[in-house]
């Protein structure tokens, strides 16, 4: 089992939707981390947690210690939100563990 | 843009073969990471320095070695190549290396023939 696991892998939303991606994960934290990845390959640093919530513009994060677990909520989804989205969670060691990404399609 | 730069984009290169990959970070920053990005392994933590010191380690190979220098710029090495390391490879830099956000750069994509 992955110390960190996405789900989906994989959605297709139409202009407008909520978008959900989930994040577990099974070790002790520090951090977590929502990074975007373009198309083209580019990584963006969405979000880093520790506790409670974050908002950016239409994206929420939020992250529960307790049950290991944390969402990415994008509001009014838009095709340029089209990426994949990886989860990476800060362990002991200072070492960065990533989740194996879920791929989003917004459709216009 | 981050602020963060590698070069080269693009390096093909054939088995056997040694490369330099070379990270500039932000302004400021006096951490760098490296990341390897494989299509069957996904997103990997390769290695970290802080201000020219060796921070942290992650699934990094005997034959991959890395440094920082005292301008901050840093330079992952790959010898002995292998196919298998044809990969996307990531720097990224953050301030302090603790607690904060990471940027990364374009990223070097490797192939390996």
């Amino acid at each position: 089992k992955n110390e960190v696991e996405q789900s989906p892998q994989n959605l297709t939303a139409q202009e407008g939707e909520f978008i959900t991606i989930n994040c577990s994960y099974s070790v002790g934290i520090s951090a977590l981390h929502w990074l975007q990845q373009h198309p083209g390959g580019g990584i963006v640093s969405l979000f880093m947690l520790s506790s409670g919530k974050k908002k950016h513009g239409r994206l929420i994060a939020t992250i529960n210690i307790q049950e290991k677990h944390s969402s990415l909520h994008i509001t009014a989804s838009h095709p340029r939100d089209s990426a994949v989205y990886i989860c990476a969670v800060k362990a002991a060691g200072n070492k960065l563990t990533f989740g194996g990404g879920t791929r989003v399609l917004v459709k216009p | 843009d981050s602020g963060v730069t590698q070069t080269p984009k693009h390096l093909i290169t054939a088995t056997g073969q040694r490369v330099t990959l070379r990270c500039s970070p932000r302004s400021g920053d006096l951490s760098v990471y490296w990341y390897q990005q494989s299509l069957d392994q996904g997103l990997q933590f390769l290695i970290q320095y802080y201000n020219g010191e060796e921070r942290a380690k992650g699934n990094i190979l005997e034959r991959f070695s890395a440094q920082q220098f005292p301008d901050l710029h840093s330079e992952l090495n790959l010898s002995s190549l292998e196919l298998g390391d044809s990969a996307l490879y990531f720097c990224a830099s953050s301030a302090w290396g603790g607690l904060e956000t990471q940027y990364f750069g374009p990223g070097t994509r490797l192939l390996v023939l």
